[in-house]
């Protein structure tokens, strides 16, 4: 069985641009969940899907990141305009009803 | 605020010995605590967890000790293999606030042969 796959696996962005992460979750899995990893710190969470709706956003840093999950299936998160201080590893993580959450490789995003 | 706090940062032990990392825990309501394990290039993988019913559990050579008056708990990995080196973290949610995940900082853990 596939597990969580996102990508790109990297991205390396100027300032002002715009980034769109894609994360796939493990089929028939209806949480989705979209946490980042600032360097060297921990990996905060960032919101939860179940199918199509967004559970919980409250770990958005500002209204500059936009999640989407269509069809309850594959989420994007997208960035506009990237800043500096959103360099960071962005992982999605994936689970059936609570059970435990499956995570993918990440997307390192370096914005310069 | 960081409501998971981890220790230590980096850890070195030899192959064979115990290596030990410790999180202490705010929020009373926490329900589920988790340990994930992450090699370089791969996303965390769950390791072991516990709930806070039980002060201990084990599978294998890894062990959670949890002491819920303390609010704190530990991973002992016993017989430590140099494929075990990875990063480390522990964290802990709530059922009832959608399973969210917090974490510690993680633990780089060294297991010289």
């Amino acid at each position: 069985e596939a597990g969580v796959t996102q990508f790109p696996s990297h991205s390396v962005i100027e300032k002002g641009q715009t980034v769109t992460l894609r994360c796939d979750p493990i089929s028939g899995h209806d949480n989705l969940y979209w946490y980042r990893r600032v360097m060297g710190k921990e990996i905060k969470f960032l919101l939860h899907f179940v199918k199509e709706s967004k559970q919980d956003e409250s770990g958005m840093p500002n209204n500059r990141f936009l999640a989407e999950r269509t069809g309850g299936t594959y989420s994007t998160l997208k960035v506009q305009p990237a800043e500096l201080e959103d360099s960071g590893v962005y992982f999605c993580a994936s689970s059936y009803a609570r059970g435990t959450q499956y995570f993918g490789p990440g997307t390192r995003l370096t914005v310069l | 605020q960081q409501q998971v706090k981890q220790s230590p940062q980096s850890l070195i032990v030899q192959k064979g010995g115990i290596s030990i990392i410790n999180c202490a825990y705010e929020n009373t309501a926490f329900d589920y605590f988790p340990w994930y394990q992450q090699f370089p290039g791969k996303g965390p993988a769950l390791l072991i967890a516990i709930r806070p019913d039980v002060s201990e559990k084990k599978e294998g050579r890894f062990t959670i000790s949890f002491n819920k008056s303390a609010k704190q708990f530990s991973l002992h990995i016993m017989d430590s293999q140099p494929g075990d080196s990875a990063t480390y973290f522990c964290a802990a949610s709530n059922d009832n606030q959608g399973g969210k995940l917090i974490f510690g900082q993680g633990t780089e853990l060294s297991v010289k042969p």
